[in-house]
């Protein structure tokens, strides 16, 4: 069974300073993975996602990650943080690309102070 | 073009009250499903639908039902509602290769 494992729940970084937001995976077969953020009282929004091609994967507001086959891992930098960065961020998996079977991490909320 | 529309936005039941959480998008996805959020929980799958008239269950399925008639609409009902109900729930459909796009979600309080 797939699984995804977010490694703090809580992450604070001053303005500038490098985000990292950590996500380890359990897959039987070849994952997809996905994050995402949520902004206070909104949905889900992509920020980006590996599907099998490159490894590095760069998504919106400058964000990106990296697939680590040998570590199970695809966490999710950025080299200078934003106030506009603070929301909750969640990775996902999927063993298909049919999507009907997405499992999300419990979340990591990302706090910038000035 | 709206995406995926959830209605209503905000809602209070009372214990023992049914309802149903609307789902309506417009991009002819085949795929969508239900979730609910929950501090400290993430996002649990209720149901998903692969295309119209298909539906199955996803992790936390008790106490709700679906049905997709059409590939625009993929309803949920709740048949009793019960505290534990209370969560935001989202609606979400998905295009291979791009992943889900999520409805602004439903604030459910079950009083």
């Amino acid at each position: 069974a797939q699984s995804v494992t977010q490694l703090g729940s809580h992450v604070s970084v001053s303005e500038g300073a490098l985000v990292l937001l950590r996500c380890n995976y359990s897959s039987s077969v070849p994952p997809y993975l996905f994050w995402y953020v949520q902004y206070p009282n909104q949905g889900l929004q992509l920020l980006l996602k590996y599907t099998s091609a490159a490894t590095l994967v760069k998504g919106i507001n400058g964000f990106e990650a990296e697939f680590k086959k040998s570590e199970t891992s695809f966490h999710l930098t950025k080299p200078s943080a934003h106030m506009s960065d603070a929301a909750e961020y969640f990775c996902a998996v999927s063993e298909n690309q049919a999507g009907t079977a997405l499992i999300f991490g419990k979340g990591t909320t990302l706090s910038v102070s000035s | 073009n709206a995406g995926v529309t959830q209605t209503p936005k905000f809602q209070v039941l009372k214990t023992g009250q049914s309802m149903t959480l609307q789902c309506a998008q417009d991009m002819n996805h085949e795929y969508m499903s239900w979730y609910r959020q929950d501090p400290g929980m993430g996002l649990r799958l209720i149901h998903y639908s692969v295309g119209a008239g298909i539906t199955d269950q996803g992790e936390v399925p008790n106490g709700y039902n679906v049905s997709r008639s059409t590939t625009e609409d993929f309803p949920l009902r709740l048949l009793s509602a019960a505290p534990s109900q209370t969560s935001v729930y989202f609606c979400a459909s998905w295009e291979t290769g791009k992943g889900y796009t999520f409805g602004s979600g439903t604030r459910l309080t079950v009083v």
